[in-house]
């Protein structure tokens, strides 16, 4: 099956820096999905991004499909970004997603 | 609030009862998936619903699990004869299958003592 990998798995930041979050894919992919779990567990959504870019406030997200990666920008990090930021891609077609292991991010302030 | 809302929130049972979670999912939407999730790990797929229809099933969900959308709304999660290896945070999401996209409910965590 289809296989995501996440990078760097821990982030340490000081509040104010830029971060940038990588998902590599093993297959080609027409959905992508970018997820913040908070301190309570839940998946907040925060980008469908099959393809190109987009930008919500501080954060932005890029996927090249052609190359099977999608980044997620953070810029001006504040401590409630903090969490695990997961990516998530269809293992085939339109068939459920399988996620990443995440990345942790702590921002201290 | 017109989220995906699950039920109980937290479940703390002994090993060898049944427990049995619920997920209301956003009202539109056909899709409905049940994941797994561990600690330090990413959720797993369990299965999924396209209205009443269970469509794919993971190798993970043992014979002890059993899934139900009867009427095509709210499903049930069904774990019978609890280990402790169950302990983990089931999580409910629902899409509109046509566009893809993912909703997740705030998760049912579960421990079995």
């Amino acid at each position: 099956g289809i296989q995501v990998e996440q990078s760097p798995p821990d982030l340490i930041l000081q509040e104010g820096a830029n971060s940038t979050l990588r998902c590599n894919f093993s297959d080609s992919v027409n959905n992508l999905q970018w997820f913040h779990q908070n301190p309570w567990g839940q998946l907040i959504n925060l980008f469908y991004i099959p393809s190109g870019t987009k930008q919500n406030g501080r954060l932005s997200a890029t996927t090249v499909a052609t190359e099977r990666y999608s980044l997620l920008y953070i810029s001006s990090s504040q401590t409630t970004d903090s969490g695990v930021y997961f990516c998530a891609v269809p293992a085939s077609g339109n068939t459920p997603l399988v996620f990443g292991k995440g990345t942790r991010l702590s921002v201290i302030a | 609030d017109t989220g995906v809302s699950q039920d109980p929130r937290h479940k703390i049972t002994k090993r060898g009862q049944n427990v049995t979670f619920r997920c209301d999912p956003i009202s539109e939407h056909n899709r409905l998936y049940w994941y797994r999730q561990t600690l330090g790990q990413g959720p797993e797929f369990l299965t999924y619903f396209q209205n009443e229809a269970q469509l794919e099933k993971s190798r993970l969900l043992s014979d002890r699990f059993s899934a139900e959308r009867p009427k095509g709304s709210f499903s049930t999660l069904e774990i019978q004869r609890t280990e402790q290896g169950d302990s983990a945070m089931y999580l409910c999401a629902s899409s509109d299958g046509h566009a893809g996209e993912l909703f997740f409910g705030e998760g049912s965590r579960l421990t079995v003592l």
